[in-house]
């Protein structure tokens, strides 16, 4: 399957912490990124290679990682700041294509 | 600095052509793969196509294969997509972004601000 599902929406409550999950057959076989956007702007990379590195004046309690088929994005200690629609993207079974799943919209309380 | 800047956005009638640019600065362009990507009012990020460093290889998301058709001008630093038979549900934004592969790896670690694409009657 080329399909990446992630829940529409998600809440935290400020300074706890929270996972946003992106689920997809091809997770295991491809690195998955993650990306924040915020009302009319254009995404930004925030996590990629599998976790692995930080874009340059992510904070670091953003984090990644995978199990399986879901991989997982964390925000440790989550911020007003980080409010924002947040996607994962990873590539289809070819290798070739570009996949992104539906976005998730999280929100500080 | 870094720099991706779209252009080329537009209204246009259902079965019509536009081509988008994307003008890429502060990097060597020749080295990265690069992708359009694109985003219906209020809904989700879609890849539509991406493109080898070299163009060597391209790949078109299914939804635009045979209608879309991306390219890339390594003297001149600029990407473009070629899109034609447009239809109403091509209206998005077009972004254009970097991937951090020279070949497609899928982090697009830059982004253009996006260029505005109607396609109405």
């Amino acid at each position: 399957s080329s399909e990446l599902t992630q829940d529409p929406a998600v809440s935290v409550a400020l300074g706890q912490t929270v996972r946003i999950t992106c689920q997809g057959d091809s997770l295991r076989n491809f690195y998955t990124n993650w990306y924040q956007q915020k009302p009319g702007q254009a995404p930004i990379l925030v996590i990629y290679d599998e976790g692995n590195k930080r874009s340059s004046g992510i904070p670091d309690r953003f984090s990644g990682s995978r199990s399986g088929n879901t991989a997982s994005l964390t925000i440790t200690g989550a911020q007003a700041e980080d409010e924002a629609d947040y996607y994962c993207n990873s590539r289809d079974s070819t290798g070739n294509h570009v996949v992104f799943g539906g976005g998730t919209k999280l929100t500080v309380l | 600095q870094v720099q991706l800047v779209e252009s080329g956005g537009g209204e246009v009638q259902p079965g019509g052509s536009l081509r988008l640019s994307c003008a890429a600065s502060g990097f060597t362009f020749s080295s990265y793969a690069m992708h359009w990507v694109r985003q219906a009012p209020g809904k989700g990020l879609e890849w539509v196509a991406g493109i080898w460093y070299d163009a060597s290889n391209k790949y078109h998301a299914d939804s635009v294969k045979g209608r879309f058709t991306i390219s890339r001008d390594n003297s001149k630093n600029k990407l473009s997509l070629q899109m034609n038979g447009l239809r109403a549900e091509d209206t998005a934004v077009y972004y254009c972004a970097r991937d951090w592969g020279m070949i497609i790896e899928g982090a697009l670690d830059i982004w253009g601000q996006g260029t505005m694409v109607t396609v109405s009657s």
